[in-house]
C-alpha cells in the first residue's frame, strides 16, 4: 500500500515561531503537494513539487516556504508563524497527472495551533 | 482559480434515505475526481471520471459526470451510517505542466443518522 507519513499530527505554536511540517511517501511519486484545509473552504494548494529540488507556488503561497530536497520527502516552512495560519495540513503524492486517471494519496494530516 | 461549487455543504439524513451531491463549474473539466474523508484523516479517492456523459458505479455509489463536462454528482442510495463524511470533489488541471495538482470544492458533510 502506499503511505505518505506526516510526522506531527498535532501541534501548538507561539506566534512568530518558525514551523516545520516533514512529509514522507514511499511509493518513489515524482509529485508532492501541500494543501491547507479549513471548513467551508475544502482543500486549497499552498506548494507543490513535480522532482527534487523543484517546486511551484499552488494558490496560497503567502507565508510558506517548502523544501525538496530528497524524492521522498516534501517539507513545509511556516518562516513566522501567524494565527491565520491555524489549520488542518495535508501532504499529498502522485506519480502522475490526475487528468490521466493517477490517483494522489493524502497523508493523514497535520493540525496546527498558533497562539 | 477556476472554482468549483459544490452543494450542499451540509446533509443530515436518516438510515436508507438517497441523497445527491452535486459538483458545478462555469468552466470545462479535464477530468473529476471525488473523494471522502473521515474525521481525522485524509481524503481517499473514491473515483476519477474523465468523459462526458460518464456513470460509474462503486457499490451504493453513483458518480455521473455530465456531457459538456462542466458538472458532476455522487448519488448514495440506501445510505448508512458508514456513509458519514466529508465527501470532497476535485478537478484536474489542464495537462502540460499541472503535474496532477487538484482544485477542490468546499466539500459536503454527509451525516447518516441510525
Amino acid at each position: 500500500d502506499v503511505k505518505v507519513t506526516q510526522s506531527s499530527r498535532y501541534l501548538v505554536k507561539r506566534t512568530g515561531e518558525k514551523v516545520f511540517l516533514e512529509c514522507v511517501q514511499d511509493m518513489d511519486h515524482e509529485n508532492m503537494f501541500w494543501y491547507r484545509q479549513d471548513p467551508g473552504l475544502g482543500l486549497r494548494l499552498i506548494y507543490f513539487s513535480y522532482d527534487v529540488k523543484m517546486k511551484e507556488k499552488g494558490d496560497i503561497p503567502e507565508g510558506y516556504s517548502v523544501s525538496r530536497e530528497k524524492k521522498e520527502r516534501f517539507s513545509l516552512i511556516l518562516e513566522s508563524a501567524s494565527t491565520n495560519q491555524t489549520s488542518m495540513y495535508l501532504c499529498a503524492s502522485s506519480l502522475g497527472q490526475a487528468s490521466s486517471g493517477n490517483t494522489i494519496y493524502f497523508g493523514e494530516g497535520s493540525w496546527l495551533t498558533v497562539v | 482559480t477556476q472554482l468549483l461549487e459544490q452543494s450542499p455543504q451540509f446533509l443530515s439524513i436518516q438510515e436508507g434515505e438517497n441523497l445527491t451531491v452535486y459538483c458545478n463549474s462555469s468552466s470545462v473539466f479535464s477530468s473529476l475526481q471525488w473523494y471522502r474523508q473521515e474525521p481525522g484523516e485524509g481524503p481517499v479517492l473514491l473515483v476519477t471520471v474523465v468523459t462526458g456523459g460518464e456513470v460509474k458505479k462503486l457499490k451504493r455509489l453513483t458518480f455521473q459526470f455530465g456531457d459538456a463536462r462542466k458538472d458532476s454528482s455522487l448519488h448514495i442510495t440506501a445510505a448508512q451510517p458508514g456513509d458519514t463524511g466529508l465527501y470532497l470533489c476535485a478537478r484536474g488541471g489542464a495537462g502540460g505542466t499541472s503535474y496532477g495538482k487538484l482544485t477542490f470544492g468546499q466539500g459536503t458533510i454527509l451525516t447518516v443518522h441510525p
